[in-house]
């Protein structure tokens, strides 16, 4: 089984500049979770999708966020424009449907943006 | 709110010997507690999770873990360590009535001499 693709790995750019990620969930997996891993803390949740659709963004600062998964299949993470303290690693992670509360989340390696 | 506390930021052991990385958390519901491992530039890796049950749960690489409801804690306990351990790891929590995506704990990194 393929597990959570994500590119890139790495990613370096300037403030006020504009990003993107992508991750493509296993084959099968109806839900997707963006996390945000900051150095030294515990990755936190930014947006989590069950197919197409949104089930929670509380956490997104939407100001400069945006995330689509519009076929329900991959999903893109966007900054738009970055500022310094979004330096971080950002996870995907994907999961059976939303219902099998026990499902464990299966991580993508993350992407890891430096802002300058 | 759903909350998990991992108290030590650091956790030391010689190879060959018991380890423990400890674990509480926080939720209005019954918990599903997962266990994480996290290599350098790699993504998490799932140990194991308590969902009902038995509450001494075995997982990957011999880990395990003991849910304590009265004490609030899923603590991760290994019977003898290895320098391969040597990991930062993770405590998360689902709350099954609110049907959330997980919660992380701050991690703990394990570190381990031969």
């Amino acid at each position: 089984e393929a597990g959570v693709a994500q590119s890139p790995r790495y990613k370096i750019i300037e403030k006020r500049q504009s990003v993107a990620f992508w991750c493509n969930p296993i084959s099968g997996h109806a839900t997707l979770y963006w996390y945000q891993q900051i150095l030294g803390q515990g990755p936190k949740l930014l947006i989590q999708f069950q197919n197409n659709g949104v089930v929670d963004d509380s956490q997104l600062p939407k100001d400069r966020f945006s995330a689509e998964r519009l076929k329900g299949v991959d999903s893109t993470l966007k900054i738009q424009p970055a500022k310094l303290e979004d330096s971080a690693v950002y996870l995907c992670a994907s999961s059976l449907d939303q219902g099998t509360l026990g499902a464990p989340l299966h991580f993508g390696n993350g992407t890891r943006l430096t802002v300058t | 709110a759903q909350s998990v506390a991992q108290p030590e930021d650091q956790v030391n052991v010689a190879e060959g010997n018991p380890l423990t990385v400890k674990c509480t958390y926080s939720v209005s519901g019954n918990p599903y507690l997962f266990w994480y491992v996290q290599y350098p530039n790699r993504g998490l890796q799932f140990l194991l999770k308590y969902i009902t049950g038995d509450n001494l749960v075995k997982g990957s690489y011999g880990f395990e873990a003991e849910f304590n409801k009265s004490q609030t804690s899923f603590h991760l306990k290994k019977p003898s360590a290895l320098v391969s351990d040597s990991a930062l790891y993770f405590c998360a929590v689902r709350d099954w009535q609110a049907g959330t995506a997980l919660i992380f704990g701050k991690g703990t990194t394990l570190s381990e001499s031969s």
